[in-house]
């Protein structure tokens, strides 16, 4: 089956302790991305990979890393997580697609916690 | 840059009602438009797209035209029900980094026995 996924669902965790959110997909995509999900905001992009070693900053890249060792996997990592930190985190992948309108494919999300 | 503003929730009907939820936009070129469907507790889905003007995207009885005139995407449907009830969310995609969404802020439906 075709799927994004994540781990973990849900975490609570306190203010700067490193954390790191998994996200792989199994449909041999070239891009993927990261986006954070707040009330009245919609969802923004964190971070995007365009191929394995190529990331760069989508609209709200400030506190959070990202890296794209293997094409399958692409890790979201906040060094020293803040309360402003605490969201609803999805990770998507898309298959550069310009006829198909670039469908995304979203995993369940990750909801975070910093207290 | 591009935005997509949709009309506020939540919104609340009685099954069988009419929905429309309306969208617009604003970006350069010819983006392509979408809509995305987040039921309780999950993910985003893709409910229906359309990649250029005055095309027509549909599924599970929903509907939205591609409106370059008027910049819209509004999403309807003749005859909602109960297991319609999530979050509605328009974006549009326009060759951003990553093949970049950018979302509106969704509209939140219940829908009543």
């Amino acid at each position: 089956e075709a799927q994004v996924t994540q781990n973990p669902r849900y975490l609570i965790t306190v203010t700067g302790k490193k954390l790191t959110v998994t996200c792989s997909q199994n449909m041999n995509h070239e891009y993927m991305s990261w986006y954070r999900q707040d009330p009245g905001l919609g969802l923004r992009q964190i971070y995007y990979s365009m191929n394995v070693e190529v990331t760069d900053k989508g609209d709200v890249p400030e506190g959070y890393k990202v890296s794209r060792k293997e094409k399958r996997n692409f890790p979201l990592i906040l060094e020293s997580p803040s309360p402003n930190q605490t969201s609803l985190y999805f990770c998507a992948s898309t298959l550069y697609s310009p006829r198909d309108g670039n469908e995304q494919f979203f995993g369940p999300g990750t909801r975070l916690t910093v207290l | 840059g591009d935005s997509v503003t949709q009309m506020e929730g939540p919104v609340t009907l009685s099954e069988e009602a009419f929905l429309t939820i309306n969208c617009t936009y604003t970006a350069t070129g010819y983006p392509s438009l979408f809509w995305y469907v987040q039921y309780p507790g999950e993910g985003l889905q893709l409910l229906l797209k359309a990649t250029k003007a005055d095309d027509k995207g549909s599924n599970k009885g929903f509907e939205a035209t591609y409106r370059k005139e008027t910049t819209s995407f509004h999403l309807e449907k003749g005859s909602v029900q109960v297991s319609d009830s999530a979050v509605y969310f328009c974006a549009l995609s326009n060759g951003g980094g990553g093949n970049k969404l950018t979302f509106g802020t969704g509209t939140q439906l219940k829908v009543e026995l």
